[in-house]
């Protein structure tokens, strides 16, 4: 039972880059989103998805993309990294919002 | 204003005592729910509730729906118990996931 696989767990990107961070659960569940971790600021919200082919925009969309083809998968594309995007990312999922939330291991992103 | 504070930000406490974090928030919710972080990095949700009060070992979650505040305390802490604890709401009739504090990081001293 894996829970909710995150990959990677460490990477430096260089200004303009692009890349995806992956997320996967297997628990079958509807509710995904991405959050960023900044010192004092607690977690936001960039994008979730409350089912396969649905997505909306949290607190902090902008420099992000995100798609949800399967139920099982919700990955997080930057499309032109910037330092400002230098941020702990948490995917997260659960059946519904009010439900016990699984969290990954986080993706610890630098971008120089 | 943030929709949900947290008190206090750090919190130093002895092996064996009794701990309380608080959590306030100025939203309508159905939900709330206590996470703790630990200092590797990874986010393990402690307990969600909607009303009363919840216990997990050393662990006990109440909340006021009517106060709109929530308490977790931790009795007989332990070093162990060192992380970073987080209040999430899930606010009243929105589609949105959960809305956070900024956490309480707590040090227990052995």
């Amino acid at each position: 039972n894996a829970g909710v696989t995150q990959t990677p767990k460490f990477q430096v990107l260089k200004t303009g880059q692009s890349m995806t961070l992956q997320c996967a659960q297997d628990m079958n569940h509807e509710y995904m989103s991405w959050y960023r971790q900044d010192p004092g600021m607690g977690l936001r919200l960039i994008h979730y998805s409350v089912g396969a082919g649905i997505t909306d925009q949290g607190e902090v969309p902008n420099g992000y993309n995100v798609s949800r083809s399967t139920t099982e998968d919700f990955p997080l594309r930057l499309l032109s990294a910037a330092p400002s995007q230098t941020s702990v990312y948490f995917c997260a999922s659960s059946y519904e919002p009010s439900r016990k939330a699984f969290f990954g291991q986080g993706t610890r992103l630098t971008v120089v | 204003k943030n929709e949900v504070e947290q008190s206090p930000q750090n919190l130093t406490a002895q092996e064996g005592e009794f701990i309380t974090i608080n959590c306030s928030y100025s939203v309508g919710i159905s939900a709330l729910h206590w996470l703790q972080q630990h200092p590797g990095g990874g986010i393990v949700s402690l307990f969600m509730l909607s009303s009363g009060k919840k216990k997990h070992g050393r662990l006990i979650a109440t909340i006021n729906i009517q106060e709109k505040h929530s308490s977790l305390h931790i009795t007989a802490s332990h070093p162990r118990d060192s992380a970073v604890y987080i209040c999430a709401v899930k606010q009243s009739g929105s589609a949105r996931q959960l809305t956070f504090g900024s956490g309480t990081q707590l040090t227990v001293l052995p």
